[in-house]
């Protein structure tokens, strides 16, 4: 069974500096990997997905992703982070597009002045 | 369009009631997908439905829970006799028929007392 790894429960980073939210995961091939960010009470939201090509996907919001396969990671980058980015990054793999998502547990991204 | 229509909001429900949750997708979406996140965990899969269909249901809890979509309607998910540890956040995602984009509700925040 596949699973996803995000090693950081919280983060925490001044405005306007980089950001980089690490994500790992366990599966027999490629799968379809994805970002969802959730701000508080509200559902998810895409940010980004790789299917296949590029390793290094483009998002919404200026977020960033890039694929490693030699190390099955799939970390999210944003070189300066807003304080509007505030809020909860799950990481997600799934077999056959977006059906029967497997997530992370999630990285809480607090954002200081 | 409306996006995903979760209601109620929020549920609250004393111990062995039954809790139904309502999902309506997007319009010309026939796919629906739901989710379950406990406190301070990332989603899990439940079940995946199409009209009058369920296609995978692997993630339901094998008693109390159960999904439907009907051809007519938004899609319920029942649990019966609730427990405390039902008490988490319901997500709904729906996408169309051809595999791109699923979008999430707001989620139905569940309160077993």
């Amino acid at each position: 069974a596949q699973s996803v790894t995000q090693p950081d429960i919280h983060i925490t980073v001044s405005e306007g500096a980089s950001l980089e939210l690490r994500c790992n995961y366990s599966y027999g091939a490629t799968p379809y990997l994805f970002w969802y960010v959730q701000s508080p009470g509200q559902g998810l939201q895409l940010l980004l997905k790789y299917f296949s090509g590029d390793t290094l996907v483009q998002g919404i919001k200026g977020f960033e992703a890039e694929f490693k396969r030699s190390q099955s990671s799939f970390n999210l980058r944003k070189p300066s982070v807003h304080w509007s980015d505030a809020a909860e990054y799950f990481c997600a793999v799934g077999l056959s597009g977006y059906s029967t998502l497997t997530f992370g547990k999630g990285t809480m991204l607090l954002v200081s002045p | 369009n409306a996006g995903v229509m979760q209601n109620p909001r929020h549920l609250v429900r004393r111990r062995g009631q039954e809790a139904r949750l309502r999902c309506s997708p997007m319009k010309g979406h026939s796919h629906v997908y739901w989710y379950r996140q406990l406190p301070e965990e990332g989603l899990k899969f439940m079940v995946y439905l199409q009209k009058e269909n369920i296609i995978d249901e692997s993630g339901m809890p094998k008693e109390r829970f159960s999904a439907e979509f009907p051809k007519e309607g938004p899609s319920i998910l029942r649990i019966q006799q609730v427990v405390r540890g039902d008490s988490a956040a319901y997500f709904c995602a729906s996408s169309p028929p051809t595999g791109a984009e699923a979008f999430f509700g707001q989620g139905t925040r569940l309160t077993v007392v």
